[in-house]
């Protein structure tokens, strides 16, 4: 079954720790994105990809990093810069122009 | 800042009823999506309408765009307990497909 695969489901952080959260896609997707969803709000977008070893700041970008050296794969870091990291975080990918986002069960991330 | 903004905020109807969510946003469009968000998962995409497209339906589904307005509502008929979730319109507005999410409709279909 093609989908995108985030991990962990829930994570924590210490103070001055840096920590990175995986997405991985099979569906042979270009574009992947990473947002940050707090509680009862919708979606802010952090970094966005089109293509391998390419990427883009999106409204929130202060305090994250991103890496795509594989088509498949989108990590974030969290870095210890983000003095607020406490959220559900998301990623997604997609096949392009005018078409839909497909997502993944996300990662909740949580302060120690 | 929020592209689109759905109303209203939370509905609570009883199973059978139909349910009507209502988007606005500020700019030109490509397209405009609808999405559903069960609690604590990952959102499902429901229906894309482009901007030159002014209804869609998919099963109970019903979603009308009108530009002139910059609005667009989502119809589900005959809900169902299952329907209940939080429903978000997204606009895509630039080049690369990037999405701006409006704040959600909480839904409550009660049995």
């Amino acid at each position: 079954d093609g989908g995108i695969t985030q991990s962990p489901k829930y994570l924590f952080r210490k103070e001055g720790q840096n920590v990175t959260l995986s997405c991985e896609q099979n569906l042979n997707h270009d574009a992947m994105y990473w947002y940050r969803q707090d509680p009862g709000q919708g979606l802010r977008l952090i970094y966005y990809s089109q293509i391998v070893n390419d990427f883009q700041k999106g409204d929130i970008a202060e305090g994250y990093s991103v890496s795509r050296e594989k088509k498949e794969s989108f990590p974030l870091t969290v870095t210890s810069a983000q003095k607020n990291p406490t959220a559900f975080y998301l990623c997604a990918s997609s096949m392009g122009q005018n078409q839909p986002q497909h997502f993944g069960d996300g990662t909740r991330l949580s302060i120690l | 800042s929020q592209q689109g903004e759905e109303d209203p905020q939370a509905l609570s109807i009883q199973e059978g009823e139909n349910a009507t969510m209502n988007c606005s946003y500020k700019t030109s469009i490509n397209n405009l999506q609808w999405y559903r968000q069960n609690s604590g998962r990952g959102l499902v995409h429901l229906i894309l309408i482009r901007s030159n497209e002014r209804e869609k339906h998919s099963g109970r589904l019903r979603v009308t765009l009108d530009t002139s307005k910059k609005s667009s509502s989502l119809l589900i008929t005959a809900s169902r307990a299952a329907d209940t979730a939080s429903y978000f319109c997204a606009t895509d507005a630039s080049a690369g497909n990037m999405l701006t999410f409006g704040g959600g409709t909480r839904l409550m279909v009660k049995p």
